[in-house]
Formats: C-alpha cells, sequence, structure tokens
C-alpha cells in the first residue's frame, strides 16, 4: 500500500459544480504540497501546507490540512474547464533529514464538462 | 526564466540500449531530484542530490545511474535500457520546501 493516498483517482464533474479531492497519509506529515498537472506538461505548484489547522486559498481553490487524521484536502469552488487536470499530493514525511525529497500519492484525474 | 529544462522531450529505444536524459536549472538550487511517473502510481524517486558532486538513491534506483558534476546539471543514465523503464521522466529542483519541475521526457522502451 501506498504511503500517500489520495481519493478519488478520478472525478467527472460538470463545470460551475464543487469537488474536493483527499490525501492521507500513513505516516506523520512534516509538509504536504499541492501540485497541478496538465498532460504532456510538468507539474505546477499549488499550495504548501506546514500546519495542523492551516488552510490556504488561490482564486477557487482551498487546501486544508488536519493535523489529527494526517489527511490535506483540495477543494475547488465552482469548477471551469481549465481546472482540469491531474492534482498531486506530495509530502515530506522524513522531516528534517529528507533533503527536500517528496513523497507523491497516486494522483487524481479531473476532468470538468463545459 | 527558464526553471528546470529537460533534453530530449521524447525518445524512443530499443531493449538494450542506452542513453542519457539531461535536466537544466537556472535557479542556483542545491537539491536536485529524478522521479518517475506511472499510470496509477504517482511520481517514485529514482536518485536525488544535495549538491555538486554528490548523488544517493531514491526509492527505485535500479537500472539508473546519475551525476551531478556542475551544480546546474543533473544527468539520468540507462546503461541498458529495459521495457520495464518505459515511463515519463521528470526531474526538479528545491531549495525551498517545494520543487520546481521540468517539463519531462516520455521514453518508450521497445
Amino acid at each position: 500500500s501506498q504511503e500517500l493516498e489520495q481519493s478519488p483517482q478520478s472525478l467527472i464533474v460538470q463545470e460551475g459544480k464543487n469537488l474536493t479531492i483527499n490525501c492521507t497519509s500513513s505516516k506523520t506529515l512534516y509538509g504536504l504540497y499541492w501540485y497541478k498537472q496538465k498532460y504532456g506538461e510538468g507539474l505546477i505548484f499549488l499550495m504548501m501546507l506546514q500546519k495542523g489547522g492551516e488552510e490556504k486559498s488561490h482564486e477557487k481553490i482551498t487546501a486544508k490540512l488536519d493535523e489529527k487524521k494526517q489527511q490535506s484536502s483540495l477543494h475547488i469552488t465552482a469548477s471551469q474547464p481549465s481546472h482540469a487536470g491531474i492534482y498531486l499530493c506530495g509530502a515530506d514525511l522524513a522531516g528534517g533529514t529528507s533533503y527536500g525529497k517528496l513523497t507523491f500519492g497516486q494522483g487524481t484525474i479531473l476532468t470538468v464538462h463545459p | 526564466n527558464a526553471g528546470v529544462t529537460q533534453t530530449p522531450k521524447f525518445r524512443v529505444l530499443k531493449t538494450g540500449q542506452s542513453m542519457t536524459l539531461l535536466c537544466a536549472q537556472d535557479m542556483n538550487h542545491e537539491y536536485m531530484y529524478w522521479y518517475r511517473q506511472d499510470p496509477g502510481m504517482g511520481l517514485r524517486l529514482i536518485h536525488y542530490s544535495v549538491g555538486e558532486g554528490t548523488t544517493a538513491k531514491g526509492e527505485v534506483p535500479d537500472g539508473y545511474n546519475v551525476s551531478r558534476l556542475k551544480k546546474q546539471n543533473f544527468l539520468l543514465g540507462l546503461e541498458s535500457a529495459a521495457p520495464s523503464q518505459t515511463s515519463v521522466y521528470f526531474c526538479a529542483s528545491s531549495d525551498s520546501p517545494h520543487h520546481t519541475f521540468g517539463s519531462g521526457t516520455r521514453l518508450t522502451v521497445v
């Protein structure tokens, strides 16, 4: 089993709908990072969460970190076709000895129908 | 502002052939990484480097070698390609908690 599990693996929504993607760790989270990937392109950094209870927003995307559950959620409000892509969570699971290494979830493929 | 540049973008290899993937960053980052991305498995770390002249194994290092002779470059080599190495390869660099990624190299081994 993976150390970082994302759910759902894929999501199809109608434009304008809200959606949530979850990322759950089996180990202590020292930092949680959300990235977005479009097909054939690299990963674009979205947000970083480091403290329990932390919440950050960028445009219509909000990410939260639940330290007790070792889980982060990514919420998109009023989805648009431009939100389509693969969302990946990456985590620092080693703290100070990690040298910046990240462990990634499997990714969530988001499709938004106009 | 180039960021992280990977070459080539696409490559088809025959089993047993060798090749080198090139990664260059212009942000003066200390840390660099090579990941591979496979369907349903997210990104897995192959090798990484914490500075010029240093390299270390990641989660899936077998069949790959790396070198970091200059701070801005991180090379990934396949000595004898196998079909199991068909994947999308991403290079990343970091000097802060998050990574900056290249656009990837799609490698097919037939």
